[in-house]
């Protein structure tokens, strides 16, 4: 199994909604992000967990609220977004290794809208 | 703060051109890595070139990384119209204590589109 499932695909919420994205893989990855991406840009990082626990940030506003469950779940909980937060959010996956070919695997994307 | 800038940003040819995608960098990534994305999708990775100078063929692209592994390019020969998409360089970094993550610095994205 070599895939990151996303869910759901399509997300429509209003600005006082609380909402959540979830994604899991089985590849055994103990690194797991989640990535925003707007039209026609690159992703940008979120958030990074690594052995179940947050190590990276990056300045994210405190309504986007990961959460790692366990090695194979990321969840992301959503509330009072803004319309700008429409976006595609994508999880994505990592071995935690000492090579320098780390590759990371993505999921399909979550593509959310905020009303 | 480590960029990748990626040109062209937009391509637009005709069935059966050669393509040209560059990447670079001012600063050494222990990997880069190349996806491709179509719209509503995530990015599905096409190759890692890790060594200075390595050359990567994937049946009709080709990927070389820079000697001082600062940049890199994708040639793609006889485009197809099914080679339309976002094409993403990403470049990764070893982080203290040696070890890798898949934290990635993404150029800004060339939007090819191939045209029968």
């Amino acid at each position: 199994d070599t895939e990151v499932t996303q869910t759901p695909k399509h997300l429509v919420m209003g600005m006082t909604n609380k909402k959540s994205l979830k994604c899991e893989q089985h590849m055994g990855h103990r690194a797991m992000y989640w990535y925003k991406q707007k039209a026609k840009k690159p992703p940008e990082l979120m958030f990074v967990y690594s052995y179940e626990k947050l190590s990276i940030n990056e300045s994210v506003p405190s309504r986007f609220s990961p959460e790692c469950p366990n090695s194979s779940l990321l969840n992301l909980h959503l509330h009072a977004l803004q319309p700008e937060d429409s976006a595609l959010y994508l999880c994505a996956s990592s071995w935690i290794t000492m090579k320098e070919d780390t590759e990371a695997f993505f999921g399909q994307g979550t593509r959310l809208t905020v009303v | 703060t480590q960029l990748l800038e990626q040109s062209p940003q937009f391509l637009s040819i005709q069935e059966g051109e050669n393509l040209t995608v560059y990447c670079n960098s001012s600063s050494v990534f222990s990997s880069l890595q190349w996806y491709r994305q179509e719209p509503g999708e995530g990015p599905v990775l096409l190759v890692t070139v890790v060594t200075g100078g390595e050359v990567k063929k994937l049946k009709r692209l080709t990927f070389q990384f820079g000697d001082a592994r600062k940049d890199s390019s994708l040639h793609i020969t006889a485009a197809q119209p099914g080679d339309t998409g976002l094409y993403l360089c990403a470049g990764a970094t070893l982080h203290a204590g040696g070890t890798s993550y898949g934290k990635l610095t993404f150029g800004q994205g060339t939007i090819l589109t191939v045209h029968p």
